[in-house]
């Protein structure tokens, strides 16, 4: 069965600060998508970034790196240069082919960042 | 980026009553959408999957005779609450699933969510 964990409920940084979020995963299907969305209070989901599990390298956008820990199963969401507006729910999330052989997504169960000035 | 929008943004009715809500894609076709329900500070947790020309696929526990998932169109999935209940009170989010820039794997959209109250 596929499970999604994240350890961290909150977490807090002060802006320009880099935070890591955690993210670890498991899965016994060799192919599979991980993502991180940001939440913030207005409830609408915004994908952050990718990584497939045969990429090599680590997927980075703008500020978000994913540092991707294949043998350890982990998905680390790392933000650079905190800025208030990153404060929010983040959601680490797999996909994978359910038994009715649609590709969807499971997610964790979320952290709260708090970004402080 | 994609969107997906999502009508209405909050709805608030009488127990009893059926309630419809509209998930769209703005600027591309989706096949495939998926209703997520939210409970007040925890994750989300998939109900549905809506295919366009089919009918859309349950997760276990989710009774659909109650949630009704109609896509009719390649950018339009509803999903229709009957004989909504107070327990049915919850932050209802649609997503769009897209494929990416270079093909080969997908990511989901999701639109700005719905919030229903049933009294």
């Amino acid at each position: 069965a596929q499970k999604i964990t994240q350890t961290q409920p909150g977490m807090f940084v002060q802006e320009k600060e880099a935070v890591t979020l955690d993210c670890t995963y498991d899965t016994s299907d060799p192919s599979y998508g991980l993502f991180w969305y940001k939440q913030p209070s207005s409830g609408e989901m915004i994908f952050l970034i990718y990584q497939g599990s045969y990429d090599q390298q680590n997927a980075t956008e703008g500020r978000y790196s994913l540092n991707f820990q294949k043998a350890r199963k982990s998905a680390n969401l790392v933000i650079s240069a905190s800025q208030l507006g990153d404060s929010a729910m983040y959601f680490c999330a797999m996909r994978f082919t359910s038994g009715s052989g649609y590709s969807t997504l499971t997610f964790g169960k979320g952290t709260m960042l708090l970004v402080s000035p | 980026g994609a969107v997906v929008s999502q009508h209405p943004s909050r709805v608030i009715c009488k127990s009893g009553t059926s309630v419809k809500i509209e998930c769209r894609s703005l600027d591309f076709q989706a096949t495939t959408m998926f209703w997520y329900r939210q409970f007040p500070k925890q994750s989300l947790m998939l109900m549905a999957t809506s295919n366009e020309g089919s009918k859309a696929t349950y997760e276990q526990g989710v009774e659909k005779d109650k949630f009704l998932i109609n896509h009719a169109s390649l950018t339009l999935s509803t999903l229709t609450v009957t004989s909504a209940h107070p327990e049915d009170s919850s932050f209802y989010i649609c997503s769009a699933r897209r494929l990416m820039t270079g093909g080969g794997t997908d990511t989901q959209y999701f639109g700005p969510g719905t919030r229903l109250t049933v009294l």
